[in-house]
């Protein structure tokens, strides 16, 4: 049974950068999949951030203007997550995801982390 | 980006009774391939969302048959045939047609 697990500092500084882990267990991410994140702001709906696959290609949420980075370290079974000159707006729970689907990118989630609180906050 | 908008945003339910969500995307999500790209999820209470239909109207694993999933192009709708008290918590559609990957704003489900 694949697992994922995030992990990463709980409070990031407004204009610093959040960094998030995925740790994929019971699989490999090696496998024909897409390796995701979505967040949810306090008390508010679920927002996509992006995905890498197992071979490295990126699809990025425009919305987040180049402020992103994702990538998979095979070697760790892990993926991770950087987001650049955060502000308070990015105050959220985020969550580690796999994607299925054998398209250009994802067609469904069907394992979600337990997800990971961040604020943003000096 | 393709807007979702889920209809209503809140549902009271009884226990036995059937429930239906709707969900409307601002354009079609019909591939090239003929199958609809549209998603539902329920996150429960305190918990990661869990997917339950994709690809419109196929169950994903382990998933109960009395949760369906219908419809085309631009109107889907989720189907539950009995409710059960742990069907309880916020359901959202979400399009995988093309990225950005949107969703709908969550229907929120609680027993009356």
């Amino acid at each position: 049974q694949v697992r994922l697990q995030e992990s990463g500092p709980g409070l990031v500084k407004p204009s610093g950068t959040l960094s998030l882990t995925c740790a994929v267990s019971g699989g490999s991410i090696s496998s024909n999949k897409w390796w995701s994140w979505v967040r949810q702001p306090p008390g508010k709906g679920l927002e996509w951030i992006g995905e890498i696959s197992h071979s490295g290609n990126t699809n990025y949420n425009p919305s987040l203007k180049g402020r992103l980075t994702i990538s998979v370290d095979k070697s760790k079974d892990q993926f991770s997550l950087k987001l650049y000159s955060v502000t308070a707006a990015d105050t959220a729970v985020y969550y580690c995801a796999r994607g299925v689907g054998n398209g250009g990118s994802s067609d469904a989630f069907d394992i979600w982390g337990q997800g990971t609180m961040v604020t943003v906050s000096s | 980006d393709i807007v979702m908008t889920q209809s209503p945003l809140y549902l009271p339910v009884t226990p036995g009774e059937p429930a239906s969500i709707s969900c409307r995307s601002s354009q079609s999500l019909v591939h090239s391939n003929g199958d609809n790209y549209l998603d539902w999820f329920l996150q429960k209470p305190g918990q990661s969302p869990q997917l339950l239909i994709f690809l419109g109207s196929k169950r994903a694993s382990g998933v109960p048959d009395r949760f369906s999933g219908s419809g085309s192009g631009t109107d889907f709708t989720l189907r539950i045939s009995r409710v059960e008290a742990d069907d309880v918590g916020v359901y959202y559609c979400m399009q995988a047609l093309q990225t950005p990957l949107t969703f709908g704003g969550g229907t929120k489900v609680d027993i009356k």
